[in-house]
């Protein structure tokens, strides 16, 4: 079936490098994207990487995407208190009409 | 990127009361809608798919007729949730694809919907 998580919880310091991580079990998966959710706010997307790719960086991103163990990763370079929010990672599978599946969102905290 | 608007942001009705939550793609259009609802610290659970032209495809477990659905045009679907009641109250978001590489979907601020 249809299933993406993600851990809960990330603390780091201002500065360090953030990694989170997501797995996912469908292998029709054909998008993986990364979204951001402030408090009260709806999801930013912050990037998006083919499923036929290995690795993506803009700028302070990089979403690494190891397809063979369904691993999925979003790397935030010289993190900051305003990257504190909730990451989604989803997935859209194939012929399901742009249908995102989500994983639970992992809370990032930025501690200064 | 694309733009998705909702309207109202925030809402607090008596229970029995009916809603509309407005979504609008702003700069591109989308035979396609998404609706989303999204419970304090957990993820988001989708709906339904709004299609404009059409009747919506519901989720499972998702009651049609207490959660409507109208796409009436290229630009707009509306959610109305009918006879609310406390155990509604969430954070409804929609989403449209805006096509191009990716299919990314641009999401709503979200609307929160408060029953009294």
């Amino acid at each position: 079936g249809e299933d993406v998580e993600q851990s809960l919880f990330l603390s780091v310091r201002e500065g360090d490098s953030s990694v989170i991580n997501c797995t996912y079990t469908d292998s029709s998966s054909t998008y993986l994207y990364w979204y951001k959710q402030e408090p009260g706010a709806g999801l930013q997307l912050l990037t998006y990487i083919f499923s036929n790719m290995d690795m993506k960086q803009d700028q302070r991103l990089t979403v690494l995407l190891n397809k063979k163990d369904k691993h999925l990763s979003l790397r935030i370079a010289d993190t900051q208190t305003g990257d504190s929010a909730i990451y989604f990672c989803a997935e859209t599978l194939y012929n399901q009409g742009g249908k995102l599946i989500f994983g639970q969102g992992t809370e990032l905290s930025v501690k200064p | 990127g694309a733009v998705v608007s909702q309207h109202p942001s925030r809402v607090i009705c008596k229970s029995g009361t009916s809603v509309k939550i407005e979504c609008r793609s702003l700069d591109f259009q989308a035979t396609t809608m998404f609706w989303y609802r999204q419970f304090p610290k957990q993820s988001l659970m989708l709906m339904a798919t709004s299609n404009e032209g059409s009747k919506a495809t519901y989720e499972q477990g998702v009651e049609k007729d207490k959660f409507l659905i109208n796409h009436a045009s290229l630009t707009l679907s509306t959610l109305t949730v009918t006879s609310a009641h406390p155990e509604d109250s969430s954070f409804y978001i929609c989403s449209a694809p805006a096509g191009g590489l990716g299919d990314t979907q641009y999401f709503g601020p979200g609307t929160r919907l408060t029953v009294l």
